[in-house]
């Protein structure tokens, strides 16, 4: 059974301050999606990595995926309050449509 | 464009009615998915759709819940004897090719 580990599952952050967060999954694979999430909203797809050191960057968030260490992170720079939200990180088995998700990073920008 | 959309957005019903959750997915998008997100946690799986096919219904969680899409659009989840336990955000997803693409969901509560 595949499981997705994220952590911090809390993260209280200052503005402009840097932070990574991790997803660890159990199994191989080569597919790692993260999403956002706002409370009370759907989730939206951020990044797609397909392949191992895949890296990816838009604005402050910065993945990449290492699946010989089955580990993604989520790097953050300066952060600003607009990016408080739920992150999720997904990984797909295989099956190019079934994802397993992690419980959730909830990330808190504070002035 | 139109993203996914779901109706209804809410749902409150009585423990052991029936109810349906209806999905219409972006036009175009062949790929369909219902998952189930309960408070403090990451999406679950539960069916995909190829076309109007259930491709993999081993999320479901028993025979209460059936979900379909006759013309390979819109898609329904139906639940029959709902029980507190069914209480939760149903999420629907379509893609041609990936990421998933989330609607905003329907909160389910089950008194």
């Amino acid at each position: 059974e595949l499981k997705v580990e994220q952590n911090p599952l809390f993260l209280s952050m200052q503005e402009g301050k840097n932070y990574t967060i991790y997803c660890n999954y159990s199994t191989t694979s080569d597919r790692l999606y993260w999403y956002r999430q706002d409370p009370g909203k759907s989730l939206e797809s951020l990044f797609v990595l397909l392949s191992n050191g895949a890296v990816k960057q838009e604005g402050r968030l910065m993945a990449s995926l290492d699946t010989k260490a089955r580990l993604s992170t989520l790097h953050i720079t300066a952060a600003v309050h607009d990016l408080s939200a739920t992150y999720f990180c997904a990984v797909d088995m295989g099956s190019n449509y079934k994802l397993t998700f992690g419980k959730g990073t909830l990330l808190t920008v504070n002035p | 464009g139109a993203g996914v959309s779901q109706t209804p957005s809410n749902k409150v019903t009585e423990k052991g009615k029936y109810v349906e959750l209806r999905c219409d997915p972006i036009s175009g998008h062949t790929a369909l998915y219902w998952y189930r997100q309960s408070l403090g946690q990451g999406p679950e799986f539960l069916i995909y759709f190829q076309g109007t096919g259930a491709a993999d219904d081993s999320g479901l969680p028993n025979d209460r819940f059936f979900a379909v899409r006759p013309e390979g659009s819109v898609s329904t989840l139906k639940i029959q004897r709902t029980e507190r336990g069914d209480s939760a955000m149903y999420l629907c997803a379509s893609s041609l090719y990936q990421p998933q693409h989330f609607g905003d969901g329907t909160r389910l509560s089950i008194l």
